[in-house]
């Protein structure tokens, strides 16, 4: 079975552009979650998808957005990019809802905010 | 609300130590908790998960843990250090709620 992929892998962007990443889970998983981990901050929670809808969400501003397709692959969109928004955003899937179930991360999207 | 703290962000062992990497939790309900590991430029794989079935959990790797409730800790431990167990180690509660992580060295 592929593992969770994430694309791209890098990402450079400047202040105030838009960055959309994208995850596409294991064969037959249907939740999705989001993470940005920086150092000193380890993960922090983005939010989770399961069967397209939103079912958590962390503590970001609304700057952060997902969506979840039928297939279940899901993209993560950040507006307007500020310095402090570089980090490795990591993508998980699991088969059932993600509070019980093991989580099988992504390699990461490393974004570079210039 | 729930949050995980894991003491120590940098932790040295020599091969062959044991070793020993804290967490706490803080759950107003009885939580899930698990351990996963992630070695330089690669994702997280998990070690090894509470679900109250057993306090004393055997991971991958010969790693384990042990659920204290009285204590809200769930410590990783493994016996003898290995060079291939550097890496940082995360603890989290319910999935969601990640501590900041300890990155564990061996020293040959």
């Amino acid at each position: 079975k592929a593992g969770v992929t994430q694309t791209p892998r890098y990402l450079i962007k400047t202040r105030g552009q838009q960055v959309t990443l994208s995850c596409s889970p294991i064969s037959g998983h249907r939740s999705v979650s989001w993470y940005q981990q920086t150092p000193g901050q380890g993960l922090q929670f983005l939010f989770e998808y399961f069967s397209e809808t939103q079912r958590n969400k962390g503590n970001f501003p609304g700057r952060f957005s997902g969506r979840q397709f039928s297939n279940s692959r899901s993209e993560m969109n950040v507006s307007t990019l500020e310095l402090g928004d570089s980090a490795l955003y990591l993508c998980a899937s699991s088969y059932g809802r993600a509070g019980v179930n093991e989580q099988f991360f992504g390699p990461g999207t490393r974004l570079t905010v210039l | 609300a729930q949050s995980v703290t894991q003491l120590g962000s940098h932790v040295s062992v020599s091969e062959g130590a044991l070793v020993l990497l804290r967490c706490n939790y803080s759950s107003s309900v009885p939580p899930y908790l698990f351990w996963y590991v992630q070695y330089p430029n690669q994702g997280l794989q998990l070690l090894l998960k509470y679900t109250s079935a057993a306090t004393l959990v055997k991971g991958i790797n010969g790693f384990e843990a042990e659920f204290k409730k009285s204590e809200t800790s769930f410590h990783l431990t493994k016996p003898s250090a290995h060079m291939s167990d550097a890496a940082e180690y995360f603890c989290a509660a319910h999935q969601f709620y990640f501590g900041t992580g300890t990155s564990l060295t061996v020293i040959p």
